[in-house]
């Protein structure tokens, strides 16, 4: 079955950065793309931006740009996030989902980044 | 850019039919999908492209769109259906887009 598994939380102190991987099983990991969508304690959903598993193409949302980096890589069939300058405000559990036209199925079981002095 | 409006919480009986909404200009002319996150479990997509459901998801999951509003319904409520709902669009002049989710409580 298509499954996606994230690496485990991580605690960081502000104005570092974190890396979040998600490893794909379960389907052709080129044929679709990969997004990343956080959610801030007792918040909504956030969508973070996409990567093409099939060419590196990247699109990150706005208030994220130059902070964010996602790459991929084939040989595993996993995807990455990396965010950097870390704010308490990043505190959020960080999901990689699927990409299909315009939904995004199945998601990762999340990955906690607490952002803490 | 474009915005999704969701009603906070929904109630309803046991066995009784269940309708969140989601709001946004023009949105008929969207594809919308709907999401179901249970506490701290992540989203499972029940409805996608206004109305079609993945496999594995139940029929009385259905979904529609027209005009300003789109409709998650789901009928013959059940206590494990209680759960947060959240609507999402993808704009060609925007990102993806959630709604602001909606608690659906069983009473």
């Amino acid at each position: 079955q298509v499954q996606l598994v994230q690496s485990g939380a991580e605690v960081k102190k502000p104005g570092a950065s974190v890396k979040v991987s998600c490893k794909a099983s379960g389907y052709t990991f080129t044929s679709y793309g990969i997004s990343w969508v956080r959610q801030a304690p007792g918040q909504g959903l956030e969508w973070m931006g996409w990567i093409s598993a099939y060419n590196g193409n990247t699109n990150y949302a706005q208030k994220l740009q130059g902070r964010v980096t996602m790459t991929t890589d084939t040989s595993t069939s996993t995807a990455y996030m990396e965010l950097r300058s870390l704010r308490s405000d990043d505190t959020a559990v960080y999901y990689c989902a699927r990409y299909i036209l315009h939904w995004f199925d199945p998601w990762g079981q999340g990955t906690l980044v607490t952002v803490s002095s | 850019s474009y915005v999704l409006t969701q009603p906070p919480s929904v109630s309803v009986a046991p066995g009784q039919t269940a309708r969140i909404t989601c709001g946004g200009n023009n949105i008929g002319s969207k594809s919308v999908h709907w999401y179901q996150q249970k506490p701290g479990q992540a989203p499972v997509l029940v409805v996608y492209d206004d109305s079609d459901r993945p496999s594995g998801i139940p029929e009385r999951f259905s979904g529609s769109n027209s005009g300003n509003t789109a409709t998650l319904t789901i009928s013959r409520v059940e206590a494990g259906d209680e759960a947060d709902y959240y609507c999402q669009v993808w704009d060609s002049s925007s990102d993806p887009v959630f709604g602001g989710g909606t608690q659906l409580t069983v009473l």
